[in-house]
C-alpha cells in the first residue's frame, strides 16, 4: 500500500489569505493524485484530479501542483465557504489510499 | 444530472450482516468503475473497495477483505456492498462514488452516505 502523508493536519487562516496544503507519497505515483473537499454533513467533493486538473465547476482559486512524490493544493484567496477538511488520495495503485486530512479553519 | 443514492444502513450487532445499495442515474453506469469509501466517527476518509465496469476482479482494503463483497447490476445501475462479520470498527458513514473519466481511480461524484452502526 502507498502511504500518503498530509500536512499540516490543522490550519487556521484569514479570508483572502493564500493557503497551501502538501501531500507526500511514500513512492512515486506520477500524477495520480487527487484532492477532495469535505464539509460536515455533506458528500466529499472532487477538486483536483491528475495532480493539476481542476474538476469542472470548481472555483479557479483552487489549484494543484506536483508529480512523483510531492504535491500541493493551493487556495489563492481564501473564502469563508472554504471551511472544510481537505484530503489527498493516490490513484496510482489499489488500495487508493487517502491522506489523513487537513482541517481548515477560518480566523 | 448525476445522482447516487445509498441505502441499507442501520444498527446491527457485532458479527451481523448488512447489504448496502447505491442506486445511480444520470451517467453511463456500465462504463464506470464504482467505489465505496467510509468515514468512521471523528476519523478521515477510508477507501473500502472498487468494482470495475465489467464487474470482474474487485479490490478491497485489507481491513475488510474476506468480510465485504462488492457487486454491481448494470441493468439496475446499482452497486452493492455486502458486509458480513461486522465489527465495532466498521461503524461509519458509507459513501458510494463514481469514477471520473480521466486518470482513473478518482471519485468525481458521491452519494450523501448511509450510516452503519455496529453495536450490541
Amino acid at each position: 500500500d502507498i502511504q500518503m502523508t498530509q500536512s499540516p493536519s490543522n490550519l487556521s487562516a484569514s479570508v483572502g489569505d493564500r493557503v497551501t496544503i502538501t501531500c507526500r507519497a511514500r513512492q512515486s505515483i506520477g500524477k495520480y493524485l487527487n484532492w477532495y473537499q469535505h464539509k460536515p454533513g455533506k458528500a466529499p467533493k472532487l477538486l483536483i484530479y491528475g495532480a493539476t486538473n481542476l474538476q469542472s465547476g470548481v472555483p479557479s482559486r483552487f489549484s494543484g501542483s506536483g508529480s512523483g512524490t510531492d504535491f500541493t493544493l493551493t487556495i489563492s484567496r481564501l473564502q469563508p465557504e472554504d471551511l472544510a477538511t481537505y484530503y489527498c488520495q493516490e490513484s496510482y495503485s489499489t488500495p487508493y489510499t487517502f491522506g489523513l486530512g487537513t482541517k481548515l479553519e477560518i480566523k | 444530472e448525476v445522482q447516487l443514492v445509498e441505502s441499507g444502513g442501520g444498527l446491527v450487532q457485532p458479527g451481523g450482516s448488512l447489504r448496502l445499495s447505491c442506486e445511480t442515474s444520470g451517467f453511463s453506469f456500465s462504463d464506470r468503475a464504482m467505489t465505496w469509501v467510509r468515514q468512521a466517527p471523528g476519523k478521515g476518509l477510508e477507501w473500502v473497495s472498487i468494482i470495475y465496469s465489467g464487474g470482474s476482479s474487485p479490490i478491497y482494503a485489507d481491513s475488510v477483505k474476506g468480510r465485504f463483497t462488492i457487486s454491481r447490476d448494470n441493468s439496475k445501475k446499482t452497486v452493492y456492498l455486502q458486509m458480513n462479520s461486522l465489527r465495532a470498527e466498521d461503524t461509519a458513514i458509507y459513501y458510494c462514488a463514481k469514477e471520473g473519466p480521466e486518470y482513473g481511480g478518482n471519485c468525481d461524484s458521491w452519494g450523501q452516505g448511509t450510516l452503519v452502526t455496529v453495536s450490541s
